[in-house]
């Protein structure tokens, strides 16, 4: 258990669906994060919240919609995705600070698209 | 952010003790070193995070030499259950900071 819960853990949509990923962190952290790992790649940074506000965008097509509507929750809203956008979203949480407040990752939502 | 360079891979046996290393020698005076860990079909998990020195706790121990310019993660008496990847980061330890994931190190632990 780490804190951070991801579902749905597996999720099998078409090009054409509409569908989201959601993030709850209990951690009490105000930091949350998505990232994409495709296979045999690197994590790559999708999305960051500070305080519910987002703070960085890298680059992430707009078929990727992020909301976070408070400090413990965060959507991944999905459209129109694409088959190379099959892979294992990952999301996860920080807390703000001076002293040493790592990461804390979920699990993952792994998406495939038809 | 520092770039960092580890190893692709590393094989070791039950029982011995493995060292990873990894370079980061752009690294800044605000930069925190962080190793993560992860297995597949998994989210990464923290394994201990260093400024200088050493530090240890009960899983690994992180060597940090003065220039900071490298650091060794260390894995006493692995076992068949470490066999993951390992990640080497270094950032500013503040919320919201984006984290830049390499390709990671492999290891693999046999019998």
């Amino acid at each position: 258990e780490t804190g951070v819960t991801q579902t749905p853990r597996h999720l099998v949509m078409g090009m054409t669906n509409k569908k989201s990923l959601k993030c709850e962190q209990h951690l009490g952290h105000n930091a949350m994060y998505w990232y994409k790992q495709s296979a045999k790649k690197p994590l790559e940074l999708m999305f960051v919240y500070n305080f519910k506000e987002q703070t960085e965008n890298n680059s992430v097509p707009s078929r990727f919609s992020p909301e976070c509507p408070n400090s413990s929750h965060l959507f991944l809203h999905l459209h129109t995705l694409q088959p190379e956008d099959s892979a294992l979203y990952l999301c996860a949480s920080s807390q703000a600070g001076t002293s040493n407040q790592p990461q804390h990752f979920g699990d993952g939502t792994r998406l495939s698209i038809l | 952010l520092a770039k960092t360079t580890q190893p692709i891979s590393m094989d070791s046996y039950e029982g011995q003790e493995v060292n990873i290393t990894c370079s980061h020698n752009n690294i800044a005076t605000n930069d925190y070193i962080t190793w993560y860990q992860q297995f597949p079909s998994q989210g990464p998990r923290f394994i201990i995070q260093g400024y200088k020195t050493k530090v240890t706790n009960e899983v690994a121990s992180l060597f940090i030499p003065a220039d900071r310019k490298s650091s060794t993660l260390s894995l006493p008496r692995v076992s068949l259950s470490d066999t993951a990847v390992y990640y080497c980061l270094v950032a500013p330890n503040q919320a919201g900071t984006a984290l830049i994931f390499g390709k990671g190190t492999t290891l693999s632990v046999s019998s």
